[in-house]
């Protein structure tokens, strides 16, 4: 299979702790972008990278949430000290060269805070 | 700012009859991207169908098409012959042309199959 995927899948944390996501584009696609999607809600958009470079981050990005995508390869998602509100569904997302290609989704990591 | 509505928050059909959802958007740009997004319970969201703002014919993918009324910022989906599998939440997502690369959503319609 050579879709996006997202690890863990699920992830329970306390209140306060660190959690790290991660996801591993289509191999071809040098675009990946990250969502957030609460029950109930669409996704929100929270930052894109073009190969290794952040060219954008949503408001929603508070200076808790951190991405990284090394080499341009796979890319973290790090929330540190984690709230109540940041339990949502992480999704992780990949596009290829030309602006005008669509999206592909992974499974998500659903994020509970306790 | 772009902002994404579906004023449907559930909708249902009888299987092999046709349904249509609606989504109408806000946007001062002239060239964008419109997609529907499928979201099956407890699984990923793949993409239904796509459009692009500047083509005036609407696209279709089997028996999947859509109405895309540029002036009036209406592009509703209409799912010909709904089948079982096509039970999901379907969102709504606008896309710029102009380097913004974020996919903007609205809230979704759940879609339900009626056997």
């Amino acid at each position: 299979d050579t879709g996006v995927s997202q690890d863990p899948r699920h992830k329970i944390t306390k209140r306060g702790q660190n959690v790290t996501f991660r996801c591993d584009p289509i191999s071809e696609h040098n675009r990946l972008y990250w969502y957030r999607q609460t029950l109930g809600q669409g996704p929100e958009f929270l930052t894109y990278f073009q190969n290794e470079a952040q060219l954008e981050k949503s408001r929603l990005l508070s200076d808790r949430f951190s991405a990284e995508r090394p080499k341009g390869s796979f890319s973290t998602l790090e929330i540190q000290r984690t709230e109540q509100g940041d339990s949502a569904m992480y999704l992780c997302a990949s596009s290829g060269v030309f602006g005008s290609d669509t999206q592909y989704f992974g499974p998500g990591t659903r994020l509970t805070v306790l | 700012a772009q902002t994404v509505t579906q004023s449907q928050p559930e909708m249902s059909v009888q299987e092999a009859e046709t349904v249509t959802l609606s989504c109408t958007y806000d946007t001062s740009e002239s060239d964008y991207y419109l997609f529907w997004y499928k979201q099956p319970p407890s699984r990923q969201m793949i993409l239904v169908i796509r459009q692009e703002a500047y083509k005036q014919q609407n696209a279709t993918e089997n028996r999947f098409s859509v109405n895309f009324q540029k002036a009036a910022k209406s592009f509703s989906l209409k799912i010909s012959d709904s089948q079982l599998g096509d039970a999901a939440m379907y969102f709504c997502a606008y896309r710029s042309a102009f380097g913004n690369e974020k996919l903007t959503f609205g809230t979704g319609t759940r879609l339900t199959i009626i056997p």
